[in-house]
């Protein structure tokens, strides 16, 4: 089955900066790759996703970039604010309903 | 209407008990999920049903029975539970197909005594 792996476990960046989250997968397979915004005590809550057959989407401060070659993803958090403040999950599905789920980034924004 | 809607939020139950958890959601989804979540962990699958047939058992034990009443309604049967089921139950669901967005309800804070 497919596995996934997140780096950092946890990310401390300064209001404004950048925060940058890694993930790989093992199954080539994989054709979709969403990331889930989970806030404390909240639902998860899906802030982008991208396809196989693109390398890279945006979403206003928010992007992911995909390398299929080499089997990994990342996401990009751009002028980070406070309400960035979550755990954020990396997943990789091939349309099996499996969704793999890393094991999770928090990330704190430090005013 | 994009919301998937759970009940109850919170639930204490002994371990002889019986009680169940309810998800609904109105966005005509034909797959919906449910999923356990420890603190600090990422949700895990449990079970999967489409089109309203059981399509996966992640092989969990027989103290969870999941049932699909029909398209919108998704429960699950709670019995002779341990205090290590104690977590964050999520529902989710999604298009008929695997690869799209998943919409997560705001999950049942079990605990187990």
């Amino acid at each position: 089955g497919e596995n996934v792996e997140q780096h950092p476990s946890t990310l401390s960046v300064q209001e404004g900066d950048s925060a940058v989250i890694k993930c790989t997968y093992s199954d080539s397979a994989s054709n979709y790759f969403p990331w889930y915004k989970q806030e404390l005590g909240k639902r998860p809550q899906l802030i982008i996703d991208i396809r196989s057959n693109v390398g890279e989407k945006k979403d206003q401060r928010i992007a992911v970039t995909l390398n299929k070659t080499a089997k990994h993803f990342s996401l990009h958090i751009t002028e980070t604010q406070p309400e960035d403040s979550a755990v954020y999950f990396c997943a990789a599905t091939e349309d099996d309903y499996k969704l793999s789920f890393g094991a999770g980034t928090t990330v704190t924004v430090r005013a | 209407d994009t919301e998937v809607t759970q009940t109850p939020k919170h639930l204490v139950m002994g371990m002889t008990n019986k009680k169940s958890l309810k998800c609904e959601q109105h966005m005509g989804h034909r797959a919906m999920y449910w999923y356990k979540q420890k603190a600090k962990k990422p949700p895990e699958l449990m079970f999967v049903y489409s089109y309203e047939k059981l399509s996966i058992n992640e092989s969990v034990p027989s103290r969870f029975s999941p049932e699909c009443p029909n398209s919108s309604l998704l429960n699950l049967h709670l019995h002779a539970l341990q205090p290590e089921d104690s977590a964050l139950y999520l529902c989710a669901s999604s298009q008929s197909t695997g690869n799209t967005e998943a919409f997560f309800g705001q999950g049942t804070r079990l605990t187990v005594v």
